[in-house]
């Protein structure tokens, strides 16, 4: 079985800094997809950035950006120049891979990032 | 284009009652997921329909089904409320291409109390 682990449960950060939220999977698949979700205090889940596997090269989406390490099975999220509303629950999850069908995903435990004026 | 529908948004129910829970998907999206989120469980897979078929179940007691309709749109029924079923219950949405689903987007959620 698959597993998702945020050791981080909270970060702070100040506006317009950088930081790094941590992911680290458990997985004895070669495909699969690796996702970071933003959970705002309205709880809707937002898709921040996604990764497929079997690409070596990072995601990157505007001020949020991966750095996936396929063989040490980390996967970390960046986030550039901190704005107030990226204060929210980021969730790292995992889903099989093409050829496999469904979209079960295996979600980690969540990291509360604040961010300070 | 209209995003995943949730309702109700807040529900309050008693133990022993039975609830039924609503998703309309992204118009064209076939896929529809359940995920219950606690504190203390985090975020735990349901179940997944597809074409109006359980393709996906998680770990969960009989007492959680689900079913999906010519529409796409999924309803999920919890009976025998206990006091643990208190949660947000989120459903997702994914289109299927080439027999593969593309990325999940996620509904508000419902908020289920069971007193």
């Amino acid at each position: 079985a698959q597993t998702v682990t945020q050791s981080q449960p909270e970060m702070s950060v100040q506006e317009a800094e950088t930081v790094t939220l941590s992911c680290t999977y458990d997985t004895s698949e070669s495909d699969y997809y690796l996702f970071w979700y933003k959970q705002p205090p309205s709880r809707q889940m937002i898709l921040v950035i996604r990764q497929e596997a079997y690409k070596q090269q990072n995601a990157t989406e505007n001020r949020f950006s991966v750095n996936f390490q396929k063989a040490a099975k980390s996967f970390s999220l960046k986030i550039s120049d901190s704005q107030l509303g990226d204060a929210a629950m980021y969730f790292c999850a995992y889903r099989r891979g093409l050829g496999t069908s469904g979209s079960r995903l295996t979600f980690g435990e969540g990291t509360q990032l604040t961010v300070n004026p | 284009k209209a995003g995943v529908t949730q309702t109700p948004r807040y529900l309050i129910k008693t133990r022993g009652q039975q609830v039924t829970l609503s998703c309309s998907p992204i118009s064209g999206h076939r896929s529809v997921s359940w995920y219950q989120q606690t504190p203390g469980q985090g975020l735990q897979f349901l179940f997944e329909y597809f074409s109006e078929t359980q393709r996906n179940k998680g770990n969960f007691p009989g007492r959680f089904s689900g079913r999906q309709f010519s529409n796409s749109r999924s309803e999920m029924n919890v009976s025998t409320l206990e006091l643990g079923d208190s949660a947000l219950y989120l459903c997702a949405s994914s289109l299927v291409q080439g027999g593969t689903n593309t990325e999940a987007f996620f509904g508000q959620g419902t908020r289920l109390t069971v007193v």
